[in-house]
């Protein structure tokens, strides 16, 4: 049972123009959502995150909206750049009686930015 | 160090033989998650410790599998009996409990041969 899907395997953007990363999710008990990247042979690293009291945030180049009616969120990268070339996961958690539940992970997409 | 720490980097291992991974978290981080990528895939998660609750180890995939973390910080995945499907990148993650995003160590790569 798949809580977290990212249906689009891959994506390949043009520099300077904007990626879009999606993401949906059918636990309706998700409360707080996060974006990471991961470069081969290294560990994810945290990108941007997202509670559901709210339906925007920006960071940066990195904005991440979430629509709960629709469950589903999206990262958005502009301008897109080399260096963001990695695979992005989406992730979810709930917020249990001892904080933060375990984060359930997407499949990742692997995003390349062409030159 | 700051970060999460995971040894060893990289293991290879004869088939039926038992491994232990390690993981020291972030000092003062509550949670503590292992995952694993296996080649082309997404990220397994595997088992879950939170403070003093009992861990959620829904993730784990056979009994050959088990984690413990003492004393609230360092926690070892063992894995007995170990199979070539057991070849991964096993990720080990913490977080505190007020903030929700995990910091992730750089994994270990595990062969199993």
């Amino acid at each position: 049972d798949q809580q977290v899907k990212q249906n689009s395997p891959s994506l390949s953007v043009q520099e300077g123009r904007i990626s879009i990363l999606n993401c949906d999710y059918t636990n309706s008990m998700f409360d707080y959502f996060l974006w990471y990247k991961k470069y081969p042979a290294e560990g994810p690293t945290f990108l941007i995150s997202i509670s559901s009291i709210k339906d925007k945030n920006e960071d940066g180049r990195f904005t991440v909206f979430l629509n709960k009616s629709a469950k589903h969120l999206s990262l958005h990268i502009v301008p897109s750049q080399p260096g963001d070339s990695a695979v992005y996961f989406c992730a979810a958690s709930a917020r249990g009686d001892f904080g933060n539940e375990k984060l359930t992970f997407g499949t990742g997409t692997r995003l390349t930015i062409i030159p | 160090g700051a970060g999460v720490s995971q040894s060893p980097s990289n293991k290879v291992t004869e088939k039926g033989k038992d491994v232990e991974l390690r993981c020291d978290p972030i000092s003062g981080h509550t949670a503590l998650y292992w995952y694993r990528q296996s080649l082309g895939q997404g990220l397994e998660f595997l088992i879950y410790f939170q403070g003093n609750s009992a861990p959620d180890k829904s993730g784990l995939p056979s009994d050959r599998f088990s984690a413990e973390r003492t004393g609230g910080s360092v926690s070892t995945l063992t894995i007995q009996r170990t199979q070539q499907e057991d070849s991964a990148v096993y990720l080990c993650a913490s977080s505190s409990r007020s903030r929700g995003e995990a910091f992730f160590g750089q994994g270990t790569r595990l062969t199993v041969v």
